[in-house]
C-alpha cells in the first residue's frame, strides 16, 4: 500500500465550527505533514510530526491543531476558522524527514 | 535555505523533449534537488532527485553541472497527461523535512 489516504474530501463549514480533517498511511511511514494550497499557489507547510512527535510549527495560528494519534494517523483539528483560510490542505508522509515525501489528495476546505 | 529560480510557463506538443531549468545559486555542499509534479486539485508527486551529474528513472532525467547552481528536468516525449506544474526544491541537512516550494513552472502540452 503507497498510498496516503486523506477525509472528508470536501468540507464546508462555518466560522464558529469545530471540525476534523483526517490523514492515513499505512506505509510504516515514521514521519508526517501537513500543508496548505491556496489556489494557482504553491503549496506551504504547516506542520510536521516525527515518529508522533511534532517536530515543526510554521508559526501556524492555534486555530489550526494538529493532533498525531499513532504512527499512522495524523489529524488536523479546525476551530474558528476565518474565510481566508480556505483552501486545499495536503497531508504528506515519508520514511523519516530526509526522504521523499508521499502526498495525499487534500481535502478542500471552504469555510464560509 | 537555498532560493529556487524557475520560468513561470512552458509549452511544448505532444512527442517533444522537455527541459526545465531551475537555479539555485546559493545550494549548500550539503543540499540535493529534488522534482515534485502536481496535477490540478492533487497532491504533489515525487519525480526525481539528484546531487550532481546525471540521475535518470522510468519517468525523467536530471542534469546537475559541476558547480550545481542549476539544474535541469528532462521529460522524454511529452504527452497531453504530462500538463502539470513542476516544481524544483532544494533539500538538505539544514531544513530535513521543509520542502519550501516555489513558484513552479506549468507546463502546458499541446496535441
Amino acid at each position: 500500500d503507497t498510498e496516503v489516504t486523506q477525509t472528508p474530501k470536501h468540507l464546508v463549514m462555518g466560522m464558529t465550527n469545530k471540525k476534523s480533517l483526517k490523514c492515513e498511511q499505512h506505509m510504516g511511514h515514521r514521519a508526517m505533514y501537513w500543508y496548505k494550497q491556496k489556489a494557482k499557489k504553491p503549496p506551504e507547510l504547516m506542520f510536521v510530526y516525527s515518529y508522533e512527535k511534532l517536530s515543526i510549527n510554521e508559526s501556524v495560528p492555534s486555530r489550526f491543531s494538529p493532533e498525531c494519534p499513532n504512527s499512522s494517523l495524523l489529524n488536523l483539528h479546525l476551530h474558528a476558522l476565518q474565510p481566508e483560510d480556505s483552501a486545499l490542505y495536503l497531508c504528506a508522509s515519508s520514511q523519516d524527514q530526509s526522504y521523499e515525501q508521499y502526498f495525499g489528495p487534500g481535502t478542500r476546505l471552504t469555510v464560509t | 535555505l537555498a532560493k529556487t529560480t524557475q520560468p513561470i510557463s512552458m509549452d511544448s506538443y505532444e512527442g517533444q523533449e522537455v527541459n526545465i531549468t531551475c537555479s539555485h545559486n546559493n545550494i549548500a555542499t550539503n543540499d540535493y534537488i529534488t522534482w515534485y509534479q502536481q496535477f490540478p486539485s492533487q497532491g504533489p508527486r515525487f519525480i526525481i532527485q539528484g546531487y550532481k551529474t546525471k540521475v535518470t528513472n522510468e519517468v525523467a532525467s536530471l542534469f546537475i553541472p559541476a558547480d550545481r547552481k542549476s539544474s535541469t528536468l528532462s521529460l522524454p516525449r511529452v504527452s497531453l497527461s504530462d500538463t502539470a506544474v513542476y516544481y524544483c526544491l532544494v533539500v538538505g541537512s539544514s531544513n530535513t523535512g521543509k520542502l519550501i516550494f516555489g513558484q513552479g513552472t506549468t507546463l502546458q502540452v499541446k496535441p
